[in-house]
């Protein structure tokens, strides 16, 4: 069955460390992945994709096919990234997303 | 252009009775997803509509849930006789096309809360 695992509800760090918000997948055949991100009274975005290999707000994320793990980093926490983060999988035969349950980054000043 | 909106943002019903929660896409977009946010559960797929149709309805909980999309633009989310494990945050999401690889664009909600 696909899924999606967050193990973490809460990550709590203060500005200027590294952060890394781990997400695991289980998935038979050639995944997409996402990262989407939910400010304070926002509605959910998309933060990135694996497929663009591309970093956004100094967000980056790795697809780790062996580890089948797409964790999402960031050396250097500020303030306003203080948000929920979903981290989400999608194939091509399915167009729909399937979502992990949500880690909640704190960063303090 | 404007986003995906929902109405009403806020639905708070008595358990037993129907509630309709409306969706409407971004202009032009159209692929239509219809998920479920539960606390503590994240959020789960309920509907997807391709055009008018829907050909994957596999994240409806029960019977009691339908939905229905119309000129392949607005969407209703029905919820007959609501129970109050249906008190969630609906969401809806749009994306031009369909496929894995087109972005979702997510509306801002519907809380429903059942009494």
């Amino acid at each position: 069955a696909q899924r999606v695992t967050q193990p973490e509800k809460l990550l709590s760090v203060f500005k200027g460390a590294p952060v890394e918000l781990k997400c695991n997948y289980s998935y038979s055949g050639s995944p997409e992945l996402f990262w989407y991100v939910q400010y304070s009274r926002q509605r959910l975005q998309l933060l990135l994709r694996h497929i663009s290999r591309e970093s956004i707000k100094g967000f980056t994320a790795d697809l780790n096919k062996g580890e089948t793990s797409f964790h999402l980093k960031k050396p250097f926490a500020q303030e306003e990234d203080s948000a929920m983060y979903y981290c989400a999988l999608s194939s091509y035969n399915t167009d729909k997303l399937i979502f992990g349950t949500g880690t909640r980054l704190q960063v303090f000043p | 252009g404007a986003g995906v909106s929902q109405s009403p943002s806020n639905k708070v019903t008595e358990k037993g009775k129907d509630v309709e929660l409306r969706c409407d896409p971004i202009s032009g977009h159209t692929a239509l997803y219809w998920y479920r946010q539960s606390l503590g559960q994240g959020l789960e797929f309920l509907i997807y509509f391709q055009g008018n149709s829907a050909p994957d309805k596999s994240g409806l909980p029960s019977d009691r849930f339908s939905a229905e999309r119309t000129g392949g633009s607005v969407s209703t989310l029905t919820i007959q006789r609501t129970q109050q494990e249906d008190s969630a945050v609906y969401l809806c999401a749009s994306s031009l096309v369909s496929g894995s690889s087109d972005t979702q664009y997510f509306g801002p909600g519907t809380r429903l809360t059942v009494l």
